[in-house]
């Protein structure tokens, strides 16, 4: 398996629920992130981890909670989450250099979509 | 705060018609700009960067500062040219790249 996978492709879950995506990079990247895509907004960043160390956290409501245990996985551990969180979530990596003629380059997996009942 | 505008959802073009996306920013410091597709089926992926200045599959875009523009643009549509356009701006600073998305316009290129 090459490039971004993201597990599961679908999922649906109550709001007492609690659930995990999961994402893996097999292209030697240092940077993971999570977007979430929802309808008719623009695609919005959630977190980011560079060297297993989270770097940005976009005021994301704390019932996600990131998991970055080594540069290739990312999950996304959910729970009591509400109707309005459910959306695409999207896993990219980069490789964190500019200097590695990537600049600006994510690569990104197809994507979990969520619905929260 | 950062912001990118694509005021077009849709766009329609013929075939062989030149295509024209529009893409906005908003954004005090001095920025990077991409543009990002994603065709059916596919998953998102870059398309260009206005720091290589390179045209790829026929495509351009200029950063006019004035006007506060990345417009992409294609003299000649084709039918593979249909997708989903996202318009992105960086705020990387040689660190991580925190793209800030548009929206994104559905092209859609008429035979």
């Amino acid at each position: 398996e090459t490039g971004v996978t993201q597990t599961p492709r679908h999922l649906v879950m109550g709001m007492t629920n609690k659930k995990s995506l999961k994402c893996e990079q097999h292209l030697g990247h240092n940077a993971m992130y999570w977007y979430k895509q929802s309808a008719k907004k623009p695609l919005e960043l959630m977190f980011v981890y560079n060297f297993k160390e989270q770097t940005e956290n976009n005021s994301v409501p704390s019932r996600f909670s990131p998991e970055c245990p080594n540069s290739s996985h990312l999950f996304l551990h959910l729970h009591t989450l509400q109707p309005e969180d459910s959306a695409l979530y999207l896993c990219a990596s980069s490789q964190e250099s500019q200097a590695s003629g990537n600049f600006g380059e994510l690569f990104f997996g197809e994507g979990s979509r969520l619905t929260v009942l | 705060a950062q912001r990118v505008t694509q005021p077009e959802k849709l766009l329609s073009v013929f075939k062989g018609a030149p295509v024209e996306l529009k893409c906005n920013y908003s954004y005090s410091g001095s920025p990077e700009l991409f543009w990002y597709v994603q065709y059916s089926r596919q998953r998102l992926q870059l398309l260009l960067r206005h720091i290589s200045r390179e045209s790829i599959k026929g495509f351009t875009a200029d950063l006019n500062k004035g006007e506060t523009s990345f417009h992409l643009k294609k003299p000649f549509a084709q039918e593979e040219d249909s997708a989903m356009y996202y318009c992105a701006l960086s705020l990387s600073n040689f660190g991580n790249e925190k793209l800030t998305f548009g929206t994104g316009t559905r092209l859609t290129i008429i035979p």
